[in-house]
């Protein structure tokens, strides 16, 4: 089974509009972490957000926040304000446990989002 | 501050040549370190991982090996590329378990 889903492979949003984008993982550990990246055409990987299977609130970081639903273990990444340069591709991805020195993480297959003038 | 540097940024390579891709490390000490390939279009697949000097380990089998010769040096290398080793590689360190990773500019590889 997929332990990262991203089932949009392609978004259109106008200009200065919000936009969610979404993300579910599958994992049996109780300790994980949640990550989103956006990766422009240069193909540089940014770090967005994280969000703790145990943090008690959704994580925000200036116009993203991600929308953690434990229990139906989705993580989606909210755009508030949209802006031309919000166009990538965007990655979700998991980390599963929390063994110092592990941080290997699990990358869903993105989603390509283009804001519209 | 902590930063990584991984090059070429491009390369294209026939079929059957060798391959190494360098990714070096500042600002940090025995860092974590991985390398990622990305195929066209899709997403991420982790190819190697290391906790140390020497210490490699392989998530998939493959083609390619890797190496950390140095503390802040990994490579990635081939004895004979194959056409499905084209893709975009990305090398990584661990910033920690909070703080995923801090990636490279990424070698496009085209094997022809």
């Amino acid at each position: 089974a997929q332990k990262i889903t991203q089932t949009q492979p392609g978004m259109f949003v106008q200009e200065k509009e919000a936009v969610t984008l979404d993300c579910t993982y599958d994992t049996s550990d109780p300790s994980y972490g949640l990550f989103w990246y956006k990766q422009p055409s240069s193909g540089e990987m940014i770090f967005l957000i994280y969000q703790g299977s145990y943090d008690q609130q959704n994580a925000t970081e200036g116009r993203y926040s991600l929308n953690f639903q434990k229990a139906r273990k989705s993580a989606n990444l909210v755009i508030s304000a949209s802006q031309l340069g919000d166009s990538a591709m965007y990655f979700c991805a998991m980390r599963e446990g929390r063994t110092a020195g592990n941080e290997k993480l699990t990358f869903g297959t993105g989603t390509r989002l283009t804001i519209i003038p | 501050s902590q930063t990584i540097h991984q090059w070429p940024a491009t390369l294209v390579q026939p079929v059957g040549s060798p391959l190494s891709l360098e990714c070096t490390v500042e600002g940090t000490s025995n860092p974590n370190l991985y390398w990622y390939r990305q195929a066209a279009g899709r997403g991420l697949q982790l190819l190697f991982y290391s906790i140390g000097i020497d210490q490699i380990s392989s998530e998939v089998p493959q083609n390619l090996s890797a190496s950390r010769p140095q503390d802040r040096q990994f490579i990635l290398s081939s004895k004979k590329l194959l056409l499905s080793d084209s893709g975009f590689y990305l090398c990584a360190f661990g910033q920690g378990v909070n703080y995923g990773y801090t990636f490279g500019s990424g070698t496009r590889l085209t094997v022809v």
